[in-house]
């Protein structure tokens, strides 16, 4: 199982960033995929979920509204679509399988992680 | 949303030791939705122990997680270099969110 993140970098507040993440060593769209975030020095904060399918989303009450995730089963990819963005979303982003279709919260591989970093 | 809380948040311990760490949850967690995570410096975060007390693949048994309700316990029974790392517990019962502890540290002595 490989989960690689891409598309973090400097973004100004306010601005917008959509993260990806190719998946590679399993059956994609048998499982949900979560992104969780670690800002500098701290602990972990889960942000977002989608089922295997894509039907099913949820977020964190922190980044709802402004963030979006979605899949292409079809590109074995997985996105985060983050809006207006605040300094407080300055985080290393992980992409992390779940263990099942559905999301359970049973994380069992995560990716090296993503660096956004929202500054002016 | 269920608030854990890990303690300590530093514990230092001898390599071949016992090392026992704790997460209490703001209310009853069932054991089926409790999960430790070991997190190395520079590395991403790896799954231990799911549904308070299953190991994980490739998860040696000198790991062991048990609790219920708010009390949970991960047990490491023979420290090893490689052990030493931030642990986080992390509950799956109530959600969204899911929600982690605020980590232990477990650093040599």
């Amino acid at each position: 199982v490989q989960l690689l993140e891409s598309g973090g970098g400097l973004v100004q507040p306010g601005g917008s960033l959509r993260l990806s993440c190719a998946a590679s060593g399993f059956t994609f769209d048998n499982f949900a995929v979560n992104w969780v975030r670690q800002a500098p020095g701290k602990g972990l904060e889960w942000v977002s979920s989608i089922s295997g399918s894509g039907g099913d989303t949820f977020y964190a009450d922190s980044v709802k509204g402004r963030f979006s995730i979605s899949r292409d089963n079809s590109k074995n990819t997985l996105y985060l679509q983050m809006n207006s963005l605040r300094a407080e979303d300055t985080a290393l982003y992980y992409c992390a399988k779940d263990s099942y279709f559905y999301s359970s919260g049973q994380l069992d591989y995560w990716g090296q992680g993503t660096l956004v970093t929202v500054s002016a | 949303e269920i608030v854990l809380t890990q303690s300590p948040a530093t514990l230092s311990v001898s390599p071949g030791e016992r090392a026992t760490l704790s997460c209490r949850a703001s209310q009853s967690v069932s054991s089926s939705y409790l999960a430790w995570y070991q997190q190395k410096p520079g590395q991403a975060p790896r799954l231990l122990i799911y549904g308070a007390s299953t190991r994980a693949t490739g998860i040696p048994d000198r790991f062991s997680g048990s609790g219920s309700g708010t009390e949970f316990t991960l047990t490491i029974s023979s420290l090893q270099s490689e052990d030493f790392a931030v642990y986080y517990c992390q509950q799956c019962n109530s959600w969204p969110p899911y929600t982690f502890g605020q980590g232990t540290k477990l650093e040599i002595k």
